[in-house]
């Protein structure tokens, strides 16, 4: 198995620029999670979805972030506009019922 | 809601010596709780898990221990090597397919 697969692995963008970065589950896996990754916070989850279905998105910090699930392989995570704080390492994770999480590689986003 | 505390941040240790993490948690209802390896550039890797029906799981090299009563665990790393080097990440959840609580992280380093 591949694993969970992330692209881009790395952005750079200029403020105000929208951003989308997109993610593809372990095959088989019901659950996937978005978290964002600083020094400062540490490892924030930012929304999860089950059988496609966002559960809880109370960590997505404002309207500028947006995710979609359109299918059991495919999420995005889409910033409009992007700021400079939003700099980070985004991380998507999936899981299949009742099992464990398994990460991708990241992506490093960098706003200037 | 759930809170996660990691102690110390960074620790230090000789190669072959032992190093023990400890986590705390607030939610008497959190019942799996992961541990993860961060190597640098790399997304968190998932090294062992525990649930709250066991005090004590092993796996080669690391362990992992449980006290409910107490609300924390620890993860134990024997005859470290230098590739031990990361930071770890503890979480707790209530179940493994709900969202993970992480605590900050600590750096491990491995001195040759």
């Amino acid at each position: 198995d591949a694993g969970v697969i992330q692209s881009p692995r790395h952005e750079v963008t200029e403020m105000g620029q929208e951003v989308t970065l997109r993610c593809k589950p372990i095959s088989g896996h019901n659950s996937l999670f978005w978290y964002r990754q600083t020094m400062m916070r540490g490892l924030e989850l930012l929304i999860y979805f089950n059988n496609n279905v966002p559960i809880d998105d109370s960590g997505m910090p404002e309207d500028r972030f947006s995710a979609k699930m359109p299918n059991a392989s495919f999420s995005t995570l889409k910033i409009q506009p992007s700021e400079p704080r939003d700099s980070a390492v985004y991380f998507c994770a999936s899981s299949s019922a009742g099992g464990d999480q398994f990460f991708g590689p990241g992506t490093r986003l960098t706003v200037l | 809601g759930e809170n996660v505390e990691q102690h110390p941040s960074t620790l230090s240790v000789q190669e072959g010596d032992s190093a023990v993490i400890k986590c705390t948690y607030s939610d008497s209802a959190s019942n799996y709780f992961p541990w993860y390896k961060q190597e640098l550039g790399k997304g968190p890797q998932l090294i062992i898990d525990i649930r709250s029906n066991v005090g004590e799981k092993k796996d080669q090299r690391i362990a992992v221990t449980l006290n409910k009563t107490a609300k924390h665990f620890s993860l134990h790393i024997t005859e470290t090597q230098p590739e031990d080097s990361a930071v770890y990440f503890c979480a707790a959840s209530d179940g493994a397919n709900s969202k993970l609580t992480f605590g900050k992280g600590i750096t491990l380093s491995v001195r040759p």
